[in-house]
């Protein structure tokens, strides 16, 4: 089966512009979280859709960050405007919501803001 | 309130076993994750512990104590590629939604 998919890989910008990240999930997964990672860290959730929904966004900077997955399968994320402690790598990642499952993760999108 | 506890940084020999230890304090606790992440790359699932005990995979386990908030992975036969970030994960289930919350992670390098 295909895995989660991202892109872009790489992305470098100026401060104060803005950005969009794209992730397309694994088949049939219901679930799909947008985590920042900065270097080492671990991931931290940004937000959790349920379908279309959002589930959680508790930890998002809503004065500059959103996400939307509008038919419940691809998600953006987008960065407006960028900040120079925004640079970090950011991971989709994707589940089926059942007990015995676990979270799959794209190669994630590594963001410099210089 | 939620938080996970594991080692920054561990080193081992070839060949040898080491253990990476996690603890966790969570509200709606569904089950503990171990995964690996090698550098510049995306984390990949090694293991699962819903039950106290230990599961075992290969050169891999993982061991689980719920009534202790504790966790730990153990790698056997080291290998120099199993050097990489070792991230501890615990699913929480609140409110019927389950989410993955993320340790640290613990960098292992694997020496000659």
């Amino acid at each position: 089966e295909a895995g989660v998919a991202q892109s872009p890989r790489y992305k470098i910008i100026e401060k104060r512009q803005s950005v969009a990240f794209w992730c397309n999930p694994i088949s049939g997964h219901a679930t799909l979280y947008w985590y920042q990672q900065i270097l080492g860290q671990g991931p931290k959730l940004l937000i959790q859709f349920q379908n279309n929904g959002v589930v959680d966004d508790s930890q998002l900077p809503k004065d500059r960050f959103s996400a939307e997955r509008l038919k419940g399968v691809d998600s953006t994320l987008k960065i407006q405007p960028a900040k120079l402690e925004d640079s970090a790598v950011y991971l989709c990642a994707s589940s089926h919501q059942g007990a015995n499952t676990e979270a799959f993760f794209g190669q994630g999108t590594r963001l410099t803001v210089v | 309130g939620q938080n996970i506890d594991q080692p920054t940084e561990m080193t081992a020999t070839e060949g040898a076993i080491v253990q990476i230890n996690c603890t966790y304090q969570t509200s709606g606790f569904n089950g503990l994750f171990w995964y690996q992440q090698h550098a510049g790359e995306a984390p990949t699932f090694l293991s699962y512990n819903v039950l106290d005990g230990l599961e075992e995979k290969g050169r891999f386990s993982s061991f689980l104590s719920r009534s202790k908030g504790y966790s730990y992975l153990l790698l056997k036969e080291l290998q120099m590629k199993d050097s990489a970030s070792y991230l501890c994960a615990v699913r929480d289930l609140t409110s019927g939604t389950y989410k993955y919350i993320f340790g640290t992670g613990t960098r292992l390098k694997v020496l000659a």
